[in-house]
């Protein structure tokens, strides 16, 4: 089976930008969870979805937003880009399930300039 | 909202040496998973270990072990015999039982010197 897929793997913007970043989940799995990891914060917990609902969301503006497709495809948009949005952004799919385990994705690193 | 600490920024151990790495967590939960993740300078997330809290025995997996303390809120993950592939960022995760939401520690830099 594939990992989880996230593209791209950098990514460079600047402020007032916005920007699309894509997590195609393993294969079977409905859950896909999307993190903000900075050297000062760690793992921020973004949102997940699940079958195409989102199911839960952490403490970010609305400024971060997201999707899922009937495929379990997942997206994940930040408009007007500030300089606090630098980060390595991970994405974790799951089956769905009570004994789930998350599968990370190698990240799409994002510099704002 | 739970939380996960772990103390320790930073840890070094010797090749074939034995090293800990501490984790603490609150919550009021009674059902809930630990799990050790590991992150390689590649990026990729890896699951090292997972506990159930339900379960007493401490979980293994080859050379990394947890113990598992309950009542004080912690799960310590013990690396044996260290090798230089173990060298990473190390993450402590919390996840109810009842849903699906992770919570992450703000992990430990573990160096293993030849």
């Amino acid at each position: 089976k594939a990992g989880v897929t996230q593209t791209p793997r950098y990514l460079i913007k600047t402020r007032g930008q916005q920007v699309t970043l894509s997590c195609s989940p393993i294969s079977g799995h409905r859950s896909v969870s999307w993190y903000q990891q900075t050297p000062g914060q760690g793992l921020q917990f973004l949102f997940e979805y699940f079958s195409e609902t989102q199911r839960n969301k952490g403490n970010f503006p609305g400024r971060f937003s997201g999707r899922q497709f009937s495929n379990s495809r997942s997206e994940m948009n930040v408009s007007t880009l500030e300089l606090g949005d630098s980060a390595l952004y991970l994405c974790a799919s799951s089956p769905g399930g009570k004994r789930n385990i998350q599968y990370f994705g190698a990240g799409t690193r994002l510099s704002v300039l | 909202a739970q939380t996960v600490t772990q103390s320790q920024p930073e840890m070094s151990v010797q090749e074939a040496e034995t090293v800990t790495l501490s984790c603490t967590y609150d919550t009021s939960e009674s059902d809930y998973y630990l799990f050790w993740y590991k992150q390689p300078p590649s990026r990729q997330m890896i699951l090292v270990i997972r506990q159930e809290a339900y379960k007493q025995q401490n979980a293994t997996e080859n050379r990394f072990s947890v113990n598992f303390q309950k009542a004080a809120k912690s799960f310590s993950l013990k690396i044996s015999d260290s090798q230089l592939g173990d060298a990473a960022m190390y993450f402590c995760a919390y996840r109810s039982g009842t849903g699906n939401q992770f919570y992450f520690g703000t992990g430990t830099s573990l160096t293993v010197i030849p």
